[in-house]
């Protein structure tokens, strides 16, 4: 049972534009996401996150948002850089956890094309 | 400030046989969990170490387990190990989860290949 879900298998776009990635989860009582972004043979570095009582976060050029009625939540990343390229992961936790154990979606990998 | 140490990087071992692999945190984070990554499945959690005890478990068989030391690092054991195992070990960890909501900082990652 895949309670967190990345549809998009990858995602390509040109440099300057907008990258939207897209995360779906099936846990209504999820109230913690993030985004981790992965380069090949490092480990995920943490990008940004959202607790549920937010429908949106900033950082720079990257902004989450959280449909919590949708059960969806989307990072957009403005504008684009080729150092953007990587596999992006979403990820969930809750109720109220303070654990390491995050559910995490199977990510997609993002190509920004100079 | 060191980031999450993890050895060995990479290992080769062959069906039926057992590995170990370390990890060593941030200093001052008493959190450590562990995941697994196969190519199409993400990350899939393994369990999770807090003071010595483990909070969290994954749905993963009995051959894998794990333990902390009190200087809060941990090793994984995969005993008689299947092709299946084959994958990206990664350990993170995190501040005293009363802290909040946690962001999980991890390793490298140790690849395991299994013949």
């Amino acid at each position: 049972d895949q309670q967190v879900k990345q549809n998009s298998p990858s995602l390509s776009v040109q440099e300057g534009r907008i990258s939207i990635l897209n995360c779906d989860y099936t846990n209504s009582m999820f109230d913690y996401f993030l985004w981790y972004k992965k380069y090949p043979a490092e480990g995920p570095t943490f990008l940004i996150s959202i607790s549920s009582i937010k429908d949106k976060n900033e950082d720079g050029r990257f902004t989450v948002f959280l449909n919590k009625s949708a059960k969806h939540l989307s990072l957009h990343i403005v504008p684009s850089q080729p150092g953007d390229s990587a596999v992006y992961f979403c990820a969930a936790s809750g109720p109220s956890s303070n654990t390491g154990k995050l559910i995490f979606g199977q990510g997609t990998t993002l190509q920004v094309k100079p | 400030k060191a980031g999450v140490t993890q050895t060995p990087r990479y290992l080769i071992k062959t069906r039926g046989q057992q590995v170990t692999l370390s990890c060593s945190p941030i200093s001052g984070h008493r959190s450590v969990s562990w995941y697994q990554q196969t190519p199409g499945q993400g990350l899939q959690f393994l369990f999770e170490y807090f003071s010595e005890t483990q909070r969290n478990k994954g749905n993963f068989p009995g051959r894998f387990s794990g333990r902390q030391f009190s200087n809060s690092r941990s090793e994984m054991n995969v005993s008689t190990l299947e092709l299946g195992d084959s994958a990206l070990y990664l350990c993170a960890s995190s501040l005293d989860p009363g802290a909040g909501a946690n962001v999980l900082t991890f390793g490298a990652g140790s690849r395991l290949t299994v013949l």
